[in-house]
């Protein structure tokens, strides 16, 4: 059974660094065909794709952000990070992790709950 | 960047219509095409891929089609479980993922 879990502070103040971390089971991130993205959404607004980590440790960022996020794995914790500097009160939203696999022609299959992440002094 | 226009924005239909949203690439994405429902306050579950793959799970209601630029989700015979927001999402350019704008999917 493939889960994933967001956390991370619910609350930043602007200017800070967020740091959050995708908790997962059920696969491993060494595993051929495996990816981990992060994606955001700010209330009430549509989805935005944000960073991806896959197996062989290649990083790819949101070309809008790029220079603000760092992500990162620790396939023996099962763990993916996701750093985002300079927080705005704009980044306000609900940040998620989801899985992509070579099964399903590298789409999404599988979703984490979602961690909200409000900005604010 | 590729944009995805997701059409109508929102729409209000009842139990046992058949309903059609509509998502266009601003480019030839092949079949790189994903469909996903959220519910409120919900995270999103994945729908379809590849266009037309029904995900591991998902009933045979749902189906998806399209090609090139031009995709669409259709759901057969709508219950009241099925209303939500539905989002395309392109995955052409892999990794850098696009998501439509979304479709809500009201009570009439």
């Amino acid at each position: 059974q493939v889960t994933l879990r967001e956390s991370g502070p619910a609350l930043v103040k602007p200017t800070q660094t967020l740091t959050l971390t995708c908790t997962f089971s059920g696969f491993s991130l060494s595993t051929s065909g495996m990816c981990v993205s992060w994606i955001r959404q700010p209330p009430g607004k549509a989805l935005e794709w944000l960073a991806l980590i896959d197996w062989d440790d290649d990083k790819y960022y949101s070309t809008s952000l790029k220079t603000r996020l760092t992500i990162s794995k620790d396939t023996s914790k099962n763990q993916v990070v996701l750093t985002m500097t300079n927080m705005d009160p704009v980044d306000t939203a609900t940040y998620y992790c989801a899985r992509h696999t070579g099964d399903t022609a590298m789409a999404i299959d599988y979703w984490g709950q979602g961690t909200l992440v409000t900005v604010s002094s | 960047d590729i944009q995805m226009t997701q059409s109508p924005s929102s729409l209000s239909a009842s139990v046992g219509d058949r309903v059609t949203i509509t998502c266009r690439a601003s480019q030839g994405i092949s079949n790189y095409l994903a469909w996903f429902q959220q519910k409120p306050g919900k995270a999103p579950k994945s729908l379809i891929y590849a266009a037309s793959s029904l995900q591991s799970g998902v009933p045979s209601k749902f189906s998806g089609s399209g090609s090139g630029t031009d995709f669409t989700l259709t759901i057969s015979s709508l219950q009241p479980e099925d209303f939500a927001t539905y989002y395309c999402q392109q995955y052409n350019s892999y990794p850098q993922l696009t998501f439509g704008g979304g479709t809500k999917v009201e009570i009439k």
